[in-house]
């Protein structure tokens, strides 16, 4: 089975700062990655599909990279609302779908 | 509007069972490869079940043979069967639409529920 693994866990950032959160799949999974955001009490929210692809209605700021087994997030410009958790989930295995263990973006 | 709502979460026994129902509006559960996602308290996200457009099934290896996902096209709604619950199935449990356009699925989840919690517990 493909492991996702993500990192950081958890980390703090400031309104304003760029962030970058990484997921790494264990084999190669070639651009089938997706990217979720999650608030508490709140189901995940689709942000960006085929590792790069931007969901219809997600700002800008969010962007996605990476192929094969390295994978980034990034923020451009934190807003208040997007501290959450952020959580990466690969399709490649088909029919089978993996997510990270998740990444906490906490207010510094 | 594209929405899904979900029913039937609650407190059951460690070995009893319970049904979830997954209600779709805006789209057609049939046309769709439609899952359950799970959530246990404090965790992650952790996929279970998967129904595709063709009927075809597949589940997660922690609920292979106790877990039957279903749909009833008439009433456009996704659903879960779970028997010989465990304490460990203690989760908010999500459906979750993975869009399929002309013929290929997106990969990702577009479309989700609020989530139901189920309680496997004495």
């Amino acid at each position: 089975a493909i492991r996702m693994t993500q990192s950081p866990s958890s980390f703090s950032a400031s309104t304003g700062d760029r962030v970058t959160i990484t997921c790494r799949a264990s084999q190669g999974i070639s651009s089938y990655l997706a990217w979720y955001q999650q608030k508490p009490g709140k189901a995940p929210k689709l942000l960006i599909y085929a590792a790069s692809t931007l969901q219809s209605g997600v700002p800008s700021r969010f962007s996605g990279s990476g192929s094969g087994t390295d994978f980034t997030l990034t923020i451009s410009c934190l807003q208040s609302e997007d501290f959450a958790t952020y959580y990466c989930q690969q399709y490649y295995s088909y029919p089978l779908y993996t997510f990270g263990q998740g990444t906490k973006l906490e207010i510094k | 509007e594209v929405q899904l709502v979900e029913s039937g979460g609650g407190l059951v026994q460690p070995g009893g069972s319970l049904r979830l129902s997954c209600a779709a509006s805006g789209f057609t559960v049939s046309s769709n490869y439609m899952s359950w996602v799970r959530q246990a308290p404090g965790k992650g996200l952790e996929w279970v079940s998967v129904i595709y457009s063709g009927g075809s099934t597949y589940y997660a290896d922690s609920v292979k043979g106790r877990f039957t996902i279903s749909r009833d096209n008439s009433k456009n709604t996704l659903y879960l069967q779970m028997n010989s619950l465990r304490a460990e199935d203690t989760a908010v449990y999500y459906c979750a639409r993975d869009p399929l356009d002309s013929g290929s699925r997106l990969g990702a989840f577009d479309i989700w529920g609020q989530g139901t919690m189920v309680t496997v517990s004495s």
